[in-house]
């Protein structure tokens, strides 16, 4: 599976906008990119997916570069429920999807 | 829609004994997935289902460890006999159709404590 990079952690204050980076540059041409999280105590949770156009949902943004080798998850407005692990994660062609270490996201009051 | 449903919560247990996790899909959904997660090695799929069908076992990490699914409603993971290094929350997951923009919908796990 292509891989992805994330930082193992960032920091934001509530109320303002994240930023969320990802690289993928081995990404193939029929791989959707996919974001999910993980709040505490609970399973994965979907946010949001694209494939070369942004895409905005209730959740978040997602804003894919031209080249598709990277992409920003976009958090308009943070809160402290937002506090979470994001993974950023190519979905290939068959079925399975595989997490990586993902991005520790703390908000802070 | 209830969502995926897994029991128990919670289980302890000794090593040596058998442990069973359950899952129950969203209803209509035909892919069913068996994950672990772990400080050490995160989150790993072990295992998938197509229509109940088992399609991929490779992330299974031995013989000890088997999947079924009986029905499209219901799964089960067993460990036998478990180990304290499968210490671990194991999540199922489910969704429509397996592919490239269905969404997984997860369960809450089954934090398994082996001593």
């Amino acid at each position: 599976d292509a891989k992805t990079t994330q930082p193992n952690s960032m920091e934001s204050n509530e109320e303002e906008p994240v930023h969320l980076p990802c690289n993928h540059s081995t990404i193939s041409g029929t791989d959707y990119i996919h974001w999910y999280r993980q709040l505490p105590s609970q399973g994965p949770e979907y946010v949001i997916h694209g494939l070369t156009s942004n895409v905005n949902n209730r959740m978040a943004s997602l804003a894919i570069a031209e080249d598709r080798k990277s992409s920003t998850l976009i958090l308009h407005r943070a809160t402290l429920r937002d506090a979470a692990v994001y993974y950023c994660i190519l979905r290939p062609g068959n079925e399975k999807l595989t997490f990586g270490t993902g991005t520790r996201l703390t908000i802070i009051p | 829609d209830a969502g995926v449903i897994q029991s128990p919560r919670h289980e302890v247990t000794e090593m040596g004994q058998e442990v069973t996790l359950r899952c129950k899909p969203i209803s209509g959904h035909d892919y069913l997935f068996w994950y672990r997660q772990t400080m050490m090695r995160g989150l790993e799929l072990l295992i998938y289902f197509n229509n109940n069908v088992p399609i991929d076992d490779s992330g299974m990490p031995e013989d000890r460890f088997s999947a079924k699914m009986p029905n499209a409603s219901f799964s089960t993971l067993k460990i036998q006999p478990s180990e304290p290094r499968d210490s671990a929350v194991y999540f199922c997951a489910s969704n429509s159709d397996g592919g490239r923009r269905s969404p997984l919908h997860f369960g809450n796990g089954t934090r398994l404590t082996v001593t």
